[in-house]
């Protein structure tokens, strides 16, 4: 199995300050053919499913704001929230689907300094 | 709209049976995988397996093969996943979800299913 590290496992950033959460693979999860890094982000708000907020590692799925942005290739990877809000406060979750079983990292708590 | 609905929360005994349920509907069924995923009690997520309606083609993770079976009955659009025995250690939130294209994200999700295990 590919197994997804996030860190940190936790994150207080002050209202309007920037979030940054790693992502680091096992193995690259980038598909020569396609030249797509297949790694999503997801967003956990307490009592709600996830929900994707980046996918193929950079895109952003429709509707989320774009002080969401996903970079990096290969194995590692980075979810940026700049100018965090009240809203942002969930846990955020790198998962990779390059090769089945499609594995989550542990999870990112962000909350508010 | 994409929906998935799935069925009510369980409370079982250990050793019992149980089978949740996830209907699909807005799409056509046929045509996406639906994965599920488990979520224990504070903890974090768990692919569990993958099922493609049309054919069955079925995926699971290594630490779910066996443990559970993953089914689909296309007729009424509804995946299923089925615990032949339960233990204390199943009690988790069970999400459905389907994914955008291929085995791949996740974008659509389902409320989940509590499942509670008592041993």
């Amino acid at each position: 199995d590919i197994v997804m590290t996030q860190s940190p496992e936790s994150l207080a950033v002050s209202l309007g300050e920037r979030a940054t959460i790693n992502c680091r693979s096992s193995q690259s999860v980038l598909y020569s053919s396609d030249n797509r890094n297949y790694l999503a982000w997801y967003q956990q708000k307490p009592g709600q499913p996830p929900k994707v907020v980046i996918y193929w590692a950079s895109t952003r799925e429709s509707g989320v704001p774009d002080r969401f942005s996903g970079s990096g290739s290969e194995t590692d990877f980075t979810l940026t929230i700049t100018s965090l809000q009240a809203e942002d406060v969930a846990v955020y979750y790198c998962q990779q689907y390059y090769a089945s079983p499609y594995t989550f990292g542990r999870g990112t708590k962000v909350e508010i300094k | 709209e994409v929906q998935l609905v799935q069925s009510g929360a369980e409370v079982k005994n250990s050793g019992e049976s149980l089978k949740i349920s996830c209907k699909g509907s807005g799409y056509t069924f046929t045509s996406y995988w639906i994965g599920w995923v488990r979520q224990m009690p504070g903890k974090g997520l768990e692919w569990m397996g993958i099922i493609f309606p049309r054919d069955s083609d079925t995926r699971y993770s290594p630490s779910f093969q066996g443990q559970v079976t993953i089914s689909v009955d296309k007729s009424i659009s509804t995946t299923y996943v089925q615990w032949s025995t339960l233990k204390a250690s199943d009690t988790a939130m069970y999400y459905c979800a389907r994914p955008a294209s291929g085995p791949y994200y996740f974008d659509h999700w389902g409320q989940g299913t509590l499942v509670t295990v008592s041993s």
